[in-house]
C-alpha cells in the first residue's frame, strides 16, 4: 500500500520568507511524486513532479521539492513566499508498478497562510 | 481546452433523495478519477476509470454510492438514497494515463444533503 503523510496541518510565515512544506512517504519501488495546491472553492492544481533523474524539481510559481530517497520524503519550498502563495497544499505519491496503476494517493493537506 | 467540468457547483438535496453527480473530462485523457474532500477525512480516492472502465472502486463507501462512465466524455457518480454524511465536495479529474499523474481536476461539487 502507498502512503503519505504531511506532518504539519499548518504552516505560518511572513511575506518574504522561506517556505517548506513537508512530505514523506511510502510505496512499493520507486515513486512518482506531486504536489498539488488548492485555493478556497476551487479544485486542486498540479504543482510540479517527480519522476526521475534530477532530484530538485521546479514548478509553477516559483515552488520547487527536492526527493530524498534515503529519508523517502518530497518537501516543497519557496525561498520567498507571497500573501497570494495561501492555499491547502496536498502532497501525493503514485507506484511505479503497472499493478499500482496509476492512482495517487494524497496526504492530509498543509494549510499555508503567509502573512503580510 | 475548458478543463475538467462538473456539474452541478454546488447540490442541496433531502436525505433519501437520490443525487447524479456530472464529470465531462479533458478530452483525449484516458484516466478518470472521483475523489470526495471532507474535513474530517480529507481527500479519498472513491473510484477511478482506464479507458471507461472501472479500475479499482475500493473506496466507494457503500453500495449507495455507483458510477459509471458510458463513454469517454462523460461520467456520474450516483448516490441512492442520500445521506447527511454523503455531505462533502466531489472532485472529478482526469489524466492522459502513462503519465503517472498530470491529473486535472475539475472545480467540485459541493453537496449537503439535509
Amino acid at each position: 500500500a502507498q502512503s503519505v503523510a504531511q506532518p504539519e496541518d499548518q504552516v505560518n510565515v511572513a511575506e518574504g520568507n522561506p517556505l517548506t512544506v513537508k512530505c514523506t512517504y511510502s510505496v512499493s519501488g520507486n515513486p512518482y511524486l506531486f504536489w498539488y495546491v488548492q485555493y478556497p472553492n476551487r479544485g486542486l492544481q498540479f504543482l510540479l513532479k517527480y519522476i526521475t533523474g534530477d532530484n530538485l524539481v521546479k514548478g509553477s510559481y516559483g515552488f520547487e521539492a527536492e526527493f530524498n530517497k534515503s529519508q523517502t520524503s518530497f518537501h516543497l519550498k519557496k525561498p520567498s513566499a507571497l500573501v497570494s502563495d495561501s492555499a491547502l497544499y496536498f502532497c501525493a505519491v503514485s507506484a511505479t508498478r503497472r499493478a499500482a496503476g496509476n492512482k495517487l494517493t494524497f496526504g492530509g493537506g498543509t494549510r499555508v497562510l503567509v502573512k503580510p | 481546452d475548458a478543463g475538467v467540468i462538473q456539474s452541478p457547483r454546488h447540490e442541496v438535496t433531502e436525505m433519501g433523495q437520490e443525487v447524479t453527480l456530472r464529470c465531462k473530462p479533458i478530452s483525449g485523457h484516458n484516466s478518470l478519477f472521483w475523489y470526495r474532500q471532507t474535513m474530517m477525512r480529507g481527500l479519498e480516492l472513491l473510484i477511478y476509470f482506464n479507458n471507461n472502465v472501472p479500475i479499482d472502486d475500493s473506496g466507494m463507501p457503500e453500495d449507495r454510492f455507483s458510477a459509471k462512465m458510458p463513454n469517454a466524455s462523460f461520467s456520474t457518480l450516483k448516490i441512492q438514497p442520500s445521506e447527511p454524511r454523503d455531505s462533502a465536495v466531489y472532485f472529478c479529474a482526469s489524466s492522459p494515463g502513462g503519465d503517472r499523474g498530470g491529473y486535472t481536476f475539475g472545480s467540485g461539487t459541493r453537496l449537503t444533503v439535509v
